[in-house]
């Protein structure tokens, strides 16, 4: 069964740092995979999404995401961190040939320090 | 454009009660999904309606909770009676018609926080 595992529940940067945020997908290989974002006191947004096109793929507010076959993930970056990327950051897999229902990872909440 | 939206935005309720939630998808939408996050856990599939029939509803919980899509167009999740399990936040979700791809952006709504007491 396909699956997805983020790695960090919580996940603190200073302002102007890296982002890294870690996904890994169960090893049969999905044709999709998507970051979904939310944002306090809103719905879940979608970020980013692979489509076994490109395996770098790029989002909304510089975020970017490489597909790695060999490593299994799809971990999620930004060059640099702004105070508004604080959020609740979702890998999710849709489960293929079945109406699209959604597979979701924990979730890893990004602080961002001044 | 309306996005999807969702009523009430809280619901306090004890143990034994009744709840009711609504989901108003995106006009013209015909998959409706149905989520929820525990406390801790992840979020999890409930079910999907295309149009007014239920598609899949391998998630729900048990037979407490109840989903309908009268005429298609907005949705109901009633929980009855209520435990002290069912607390989470319950998100729905809705997408175009999928065409024959196994996947359609699905654009989520804020969420109904239910806490039974």
């Amino acid at each position: 069964a396909q699956s997805v595992t983020q790695l960090g529940s919580h996940v603190s940067v200073s302002e102007g740092a890296l982002v890294l945020l870690r996904c890994n997908y169960s090893s049969s290989v999905p044709p999709y995979l998507f970051w979904y974002v939310q944002y306090p006191n809103q719905g879940l947004q979608l970020l980013l999404k692979y489509t076994s096109a490109a395996t770098l793929v790029k989002g909304i507010n510089g975020f970017e995401a490489e597909f790695k076959k060999s490593e299994t993930s799809f971990h999620l970056t930004k060059p640099s961190a702004h105070m508004s990327d604080a959020a609740e950051y979702f890998c999710v897999v849709p489960i293929y040939n079945q109406g699209g229902k959604l597979i979701f990872g924990q979730g890893t909440e990004l602080s961002v320090k001044p | 454009e309306a996005g999807v939206t969702q009523f009430p935005s809280h619901s306090v309720i004890e143990k034994g009660q009744t709840v009711t939630l609504r989901c108003d998808p995106i006009s013209g939408h015909d998959n409706l999904y149905w989520y929820r996050r525990v406390m801790g856990k992840e979020i999890k599939f409930l079910l999907h309606f295309v149009k007014e029939s239920k598609q899949d509803e391998s998630g729900m919980p048990n037979n407490r909770f109840l989903a309908e899509r009268t005429g298609g167009t907005y949705s109901t999740l009633k929980v009855q009676p209520a435990e002290l399990e069912d607390s989470g936040v319950y998100f729905c979700a809705s997408s175009q018609d999928l065409g024959g791809y196994s996947y359609n952006e699905q654009f989520f709504g804020p969420g109904t926080r239910l806490t039974v007491l």
